[in-house]
């Protein structure tokens, strides 16, 4: 049973550019958030879709977007992006507040 | 809100010693608690969680952490640690109802020989 899947690995983008970051759920879960972890720090909660909505935001600013879709996989979308959103993405699927099961995460460098 | 304290940013230890990394959290209300670990170069993987009931939580590979409402903390051990055990490990607290979680800083336990 595959678990959590994030695409790419890794990115490279410039100053001002946009991202799409995109993560498949483990298999029989319904619900996907992201997080971003900075070098050296712990995650920091992005936000949560639950049937193609997001149910719930942390303190990111509006240029952090993201989707679901109707096969629960998901996008999380950076615009103008800034030298300090140079960070691990994470993202976790559950289908519960505490089953939470995480992949190995898309490593996005900007410079 | 809720946060977490990690008590130790960096905790070096023998192969075969105890290791004991200590969190707590800050919470009006009743919370999960949750440690998980990463190796480098990887995702998290859950270690153990308390969500109630016995207040002593046990992993598969020997941790074990222990929940103390009075003094909000969640301290996880292992009596006996391996080369393999080398990664960080972050504890995490999420509140009922809620749909995020929280985490430390981190702890990098380094296993030496």
């Amino acid at each position: 049973d595959a678990g959590v899947t994030q695409s790419p690995t890794h990115l490279i983008k410039t100053r001002g550019q946009q991202v799409t970051l995109r993560c498949s759920p483990k298999s029989g879960h319904d619900t996907v958030s992201w997080y971003q972890q900075a070098l050296g720090q712990g995650p920091q909660f992005i936000f949560q879709y639950y049937e193609e909505e997001e149910r719930q935001r942390g303190n990111f600013p509006d240029r952090f977007s993201g989707h679901q879709f109707p096969n629960y996989s998901s996008e999380l979308n950076v615009n103008a992006l800034l030298l300090g959103d140079s960070a691990l993405y994470l993202c976790a699927s559950s289908s519960d507040s505490y089953g939470y099961t995480f992949g190995s995460g898309t490593r996005l460098t900007v410079v | 809100a809720q946060s977490v304290t990690q008590l130790d940013s960096q905790v070096p230890v023998f192969e075969e010693a105890p290791v004991e990394l200590r969190c707590n959290y800050s919470s009006s209300v009743s919370v999960y608690l949750f440690w998980y670990v990463q190796y480098p170069n990887q995702g998290l993987q859950l270690l153990l969680k308390y969500l109630s009931g016995s207040t002593l939580v046990e992993s598969i590979n020997g941790f074990e952490a222990e929940f103390n409402k009075s003094q909000t903390s969640f301290h996880l051990r292992k009596p006996s640690v391996h080369i393999s055990d080398t990664a960080e490990y972050f504890c995490a607290v999420s509140r009922l109802n809620d749909y995020k979680l929280s985490f430390g800083a981190g702890t990098t336990v380094t296993v030496r020989a």
